[in-house]
């Protein structure tokens, strides 16, 4: 089984509604991200997350909110959907490990959900 | 002005060849860190290869290695011997230090697409 999940894995909806988008590891990390990819581009990141607690904003949070609901899930909603935010969503997890410092984690990702908005 | 550049948008190698894939980074930071993805066309990230900016050995995993020249700073992605499998995109990105950027955001390049010919 994947260490990280995300479903649903393809969406297509329409402009307005809402929308949630669901992460799950295994993983047993205590970081969680999430990312958006457009074509052509890199991954920009939306919000992140350290502990259940504590949540952070990322480059682009405009639009979305999250909710850390267990160290293990981290779920990502649009809550008025618009065609720019069409694109493929990932979830990210890590964990420091053996390492020291953060710039040292490595981040593992989901397999993505493409989000179609009509 | 982007913290990550990859300058070559498509690369074409033949089988068993090696290739180097380009990636150039701007901080100010003395700590960060320095990874490699590879994105299949089936959409997931993969984590290839980590660099650490004061490891001072050229890290290796397998087929990857990374050129790391700290002073140019550029963190090429060597591929030898490269295999069909190896079509796909790959993203460099950077982790800032804890004292410098966001201690979230791992900032993404916008990649390379390699195509492997037989």
């Amino acid at each position: 089984d994947a260490d990280v999940t995300q479903t649903p894995r393809n969406r297509i909806t329409k402009t307005g509604k809402r929308i949630m988008l669901e992460c799950s590891q295994t993983k047993g990390h205590d970081r969680m991200y999430w990312y958006r990819q457009d074509p052509g581009l890199g991954l920009r990141l939306i919000y992140y997350s350290f502990d259940v607690k504590d949540i952070n904003k990322g480059e682009i949070s405009d639009g979305y909110s999250v909710s850390r609901q267990a160290q293990a899930k981290f779920s990502l909603s649009l809550e008025s959907a618009i065609p720019n935010q069409t694109a493929l969503y990932f979830c990210a997890t890590s964990d420091l490990g053996s390492k020291d410092s953060l710039y040292q984690e490595t981040q593992y990702f989901g397999p993505g959900t493409r989000l179609l908005v009509l | 002005a982007q913290k990550i550049t990859q300058t070559q948008p498509g690369m074409f190698v033949q089988e068993k060849e090696a290739v180097t894939l380009d990636c150039t980074y701007d901080t100010s930071d003395q700590s960060y860190g320095l990874f490699w993805y590879k994105q299949p066309s089936s959409g997931e990230m993969i984590f290839l290869i980590y660099q650490g900016s004061y490891d001072e050995q050229n890290a290796t995993e397998g087929r990857y290695s990374l050129n790391f020249q700290k002073a140019r700073k550029s963190a090429n992605l060597v591929i030898s011997a490269s295999q069909l499998g190896d079509s796909a995109m790959y993203f460099c990105a950077m982790r800032e230090g804890d004292y410098g950027g966001s201690q979230g955001n791992l900032i993404f390049g916008k990649g390379t697409k390699l195509s492997v010919k037989p």
